[in-house]
């Protein structure tokens, strides 16, 4: 079935990196775009960007800009987010998820990865 | 930056009655040359990622029950669910494109319980 499956759980260090992973099954993988959305806790749905698994291209959320770098491995259907220079206020669940492009909406979610963000 | 807003924030409905939850963006999500509205609605349940209801504003998604409906164009949408069900307990958000430049914004979200 149509699917994407991401990394564990992480804990980081105020000023780290982290690098999450989304691997896609039972599609296309270059056919569709990711974006990443992340969901600090008891809060709603923040977008951070998009890439194309067609060609790289990606778009990042203004406020992202500089810190965050999105990619893909087509040769395993995988795309990653590394955000960098982590502060508290990262502390989220991050979900990648498929993008239809027709519709303009997100059709396949990933699990959610929680990334904790704690000195 | 676009803003989305939802209203109410959260809303109690008994079970088999009407829950109606309202969103307005700060520009107008239809495209001319398509004249599509893009305009999506989620529902998220506690632990869970958000599932696809609505796209184009108005077109449920394949598997999506008929009790949920979408309606608007330009700025201003509503989603209703026509008969409340127990599972239909969760926070809805509505989730807008804009295309220059490319970015997505999400509502704050509508929490929907049983009355």
């Amino acid at each position: 079935q149509v699917q994407l499956v991401q990394s564990g759980a992480e804990v980081k260090k105020p000023g780290a990196s982290v690098k999450v992973s989304c691997k896609a099954s039972g599609y296309t993988f270059t056919s569709y775009g990711i974006s990443w959305v992340r969901q600090a806790p008891g809060q709603g749905l923040e977008w951070m960007g998009w890439i194309s698994a067609y060609n790289g291209n990606t778009n990042y959320a203004q406020k992202l800009q500089g810190r965050v770098t999105m990619t893909t491995d087509t040769s395993t259907s995988t795309a990653y987010m590394e955000l960098r220079s982590l502060r508290s206020d990262d502390t989220a669940v991050y979900y990648c998820a498929r993008e239809r492009e027709e519709l303009r909406a997100f059709d396949i979610w990933g699990q959610g990865t929680m990334v904790t963000v704690s000195s | 930056d676009i803003v989305m807003t939802q209203s109410p924030d959260s809303l109690a409905v008994s079970l088999g009655e009407r829950a109606t939850i309202n969103c307005k963006s700060s520009q107008s999500v239809l495209y001319s040359s398509n004249n599509k509205n893009y305009l999506a609605w989620y529902q998220q349940k506690p632990g869970q990622p958000p599932k696809l209801l609505i796209y184009w504003a108005s077109t449920r998604e394949s598997g999506v029950p008929d009790r949920f409906s979408g309606s608007g164009s330009g700025t201003d949408f509503t989603l209703t669910i026509s008969s409340l069900q127990a599972e239909d307990v969760a926070v809805y958000y509505c989730q807008q494109y804009y295309s220059t430049p490319p970015l997505f914004t999400f509502g704050p979200g509508t929490k929907v319980d049983i009355k």
